[in-house]
């Protein structure tokens, strides 16, 4: 069974620029997160899909974040613009019930 | 306002010893703990979880205990192998309110198991 999928792996991007994330969670999983993780610290929840709802998005910063799963398979996460503090690792996640949560290898964000 | 601690950033211990992880929480809405483990440039991997009707799980080299009035869970390692080397999360799961079914995790712990 193929785990979560995300690209790119790697993102180098100037500030004031606009950058996407992409997850492909496990199938069937109907749950879907997206996770910040800053250097030494552990994830923190941006926001919970449950099919292509978003049912909890109070931690992420609708300023300058949105997000979408449209079809409640796969999901973007964006940013635009892109600030400084933004350079972290994005970590995407699924789960087929509401406990163990499945990760993908992340997406490492650096923002020059 | 941290909700999930612990209090040691790395823990080192010979090869064949136990290793003994720690975690303290406050919220006694919790109601699911986990352990994750991650290796370098991979996602958090799940090792281990218990819900809070139990004190005790146990699954192979792992054992998860939890104090519910000391608000303490711990992960117990025996024996610790060098492949266990790595940063271990505990987690926990809000059981209700607005944040339900939300992982709250700690700062991790960095695990080195020397041979």
């Amino acid at each position: 069974e193929a785990g979560v999928v995300q690209s790119p792996r790697y993102k180098i991007i100037e500030k004031k620029q606009p950058v996407a994330f992409w997850c492909n969670p496990i199938s069937g999983h109907n749950t879907l997160y997206w996770y910040l993780q800053n250097l030494g610290q552990g994830p923190e929840l941006l926001i919970r899909y449950e099919n292509e709802e978003a049912v909890d998005d109070s931690q992420l910063p609708k300023d300058r974040f949105s997000a979408e799963r449209l079809k409640g398979v796969d999901s973007t996460l964006k940013i635009q613009p892109a600030e400084l503090g933004d350079s972290a690792v994005y970590l995407c996640a699924s789960s087929s019930d509401r406990a163990e949560q499945y990760f993908g290898p992340g997406t490492r964000l650096t923002v020059t | 306002d941290q909700q999930v601690k612990q209090n040691s950033p790395s823990l080192s211990v010979q090869e064949g010893r136990i290793s003994i992880l720690n975690c303290d929480y406050t919220n006694s809405m919790f109601d699911y703990f986990l352990w994750y483990k991650k290796y370098p440039a991979e996602g958090p991997t799940f090792l281990i979880s218990i819900s809070s009707i139990k004190d005790k799980n146990e699954d192979g080299r792992f054992t998860v205990f939890l104090n519910k009035s000391a608000k303490h869970l711990s992960l117990h390692i025996v024996p610790s192998q060098p492949g266990d080397s790595a940063v271990y999360f505990c987690a926990v799961l809000n059981a209700g309110g607005t944040s339900y079914g939300k992982l709250t995790f700690g700062q991790g712990t960095i695990l080195t198991v020397h041979p």
